[in-house]
């Protein structure tokens, strides 16, 4: 299956500041996943990356707040730019892993943020 | 509109029992069904699936069954062990869609 690279692990940021998540992946993939999941909260995905292509963004998430990169097939980025306390959450990236007998997704260890 | 729930925030079992941890949905549009575990620092780990054409998956210890007129679904662990003590997340999605993942529940095996 694949493997997932995912940095920092964790960081403290003061507000209004910015900071980009890297994920690199062992293997090329189609798609990359970002996603967060706040304190007590589910996993909610962010936006889907498409190396080539301009990311596509779920309900509630906009580029200017998250951008994201995909450079090529195996790395992607996501800063959290201009931060506030509730952007401290986990980010998660995640790709479809067809290695795995049953169809399933990997996820990177995630990045714990907290904004202060 | 949350389309996936876990009702159960924690449950506590004894080690060498079973442990059922339970999920519902609202959407029936979804055809794919997946458990994840979480340990703490770590991302989520795919655990087992199963497509709605089926009711039972198993995979060792663990089974997923899916009662799809309930829109429910359950995993059983068995026999419980300690170092499945985790957060356990199910998810669902339909064909073309992305995950939605349920609240998670955290298992505590006690030896």
């Amino acid at each position: 299956s694949a493997v997932i690279s995912q940095k920092p692990s964790r960081d403290i940021c003061q507000r209004g500041t910015s900071l980009t998540i890297q994920c690199q992946v062992d293997s090329q993939v189609t798609m990359m996943f970002w996603y967060r999941q706040q304190p007590g909260q589910s996993l909610t995905l962010i936006a889907t990356a498409n190396q080539g292509s301009e990311a596509t963004y779920e309900s509630g998430f906009v580029i200017d707040k998250f951008p994201i990169s995909r450079p090529n097939l195996t790395f992607s980025t996501l800063t959290v730019s201009n931060m506030s306390p509730e952007d401290s959450s986990i980010y998660l990236c995640s790709v479809e892993d067809r290695g795995k007998g049953n169809y399933g997704y990997t996820f990177g260890s995630g990045t714990r943020l907290t904004v202060v | 509109d949350q389309q996936v729930k876990q009702n159960s925030p924690s449950l506590s079992v004894q080690e060498g029992r079973i442990s059922i941890l339970n999920c519902d949905y609202t959407n029936s549009m979804f055809d794919y069904f997946l458990w994840y575990k979480k340990y703490p620092a770590e991302g989520p780990t795919f655990l087992i699936s199963i497509s709605s054409i089926k009711d039972k998956n198993e995979d060792g210890r663990f089974t997923v069954f899916l009662n799809k007129s309930a829109k429910h679904l359950s995993l059983h662990i068995v026999p419980s062990q300690p170092g499945d003590s985790a957060v356990y997340f199910c998810a669902a999605e339909t064909s073309g869609s992305r995950l939605t993942f349920g609240e998670g529940t955290q298992l505590t095996v006690n030896p």
